[in-house]
């Protein structure tokens, strides 16, 4: 089983829908989980960390954590064409990260 | 702000020659990695680097590679005697303390001819 697994997408929604992206992962003692954002040709940047079990919200962005269930996943609330991106999830200090999920918002 | 640099932005080397990618990461970060990204992939770990020695590396990073901190600020990539494949995009990050998040430099890309 890969260690950290995210659905590959494209994942397409209208402008102002809320997106939602899920990442698994294997290692039930991680206690540390990141979303990045990578825009084409570009370096991934933070978007959210989230460590402990429930939601943490951003501004447009809600992670959620379930431990016990073993995922993670990054709500984009109204969602803008500038979403359009590659969403990375990582898992645990050694920042491994799944394949991540291609986002497209269309307008 | 604090950044991480990598240099060269872009290099092209000869297949079979050596390389050194380079990289500063954040003043008092204490993890440092290096991952690749073929174009049109996914971000793959190569190797993570805690006081002055490996902690993780992936099956990708094989004798070809190695890293090294020489100077205590700058973080490098060798590979040596390069193939085709290993054109990609080459990331360096760095982070503080444990459960803390990871800063990405703006990357190199490497095209081998």
């Amino acid at each position: 089983q890969k260690e950290v697994e995210q659905n590959s997408g494209p994942l397409s929604v209208p402008e102002g829908a809320i997106a939602s992206l899920n990442c698994t992962y294997s290692d039930r003692g991680s206690q540390s989980f990141f979303w990045y954002r990578q825009y084409s040709g570009k370096s991934p940047e933070l978007i959210m960390s989230i460590y402990s079990n429930g939601d943490k919200e951003d501004g447009r962005f809600t992670a959620q954590l379930n431990k016990a269930s073993q995922y993670v996943s990054l709500l984009i609330r109204d969602s803008q064409p500038s979403d359009s991106a590659t969403y990375l999830c990582a898992v645990k200090n050694d920042m491994r990260f799944g394949a991540g999920t291609r986002l497209t918002v269309k307008p | 702000e604090p950044e991480v640099t990598q240099t060269p932005s872009h290099q092209v080397t000869q297949m079979g020659q050596e390389v050194i990618l380079r990289c500063v990461p954040i003043s008092n970060h204490l993890y440092f990695y290096w991952y690749r990204q073929i174009l049109g992939q996914k971000v793959e770990f190569l190797v993570s680097f805690y006081n002055n020695e490996i902690s993780e590396k992936s099956e990708i990073f094989d004798d070809q590679f190695s890293v090294e901190r020489p100077d205590g600020s700058n973080f490098t990539l060798k590979i040596r005697s390069t193939k085709l494949e290993d054109s990609a995009m080459y990331f360096c990050a760095s982070r503080g303390p444990v459960n803390t998040e990871a800063f990405f430099g703006q990357g190199t890309r490497l095209t081998v001819v």
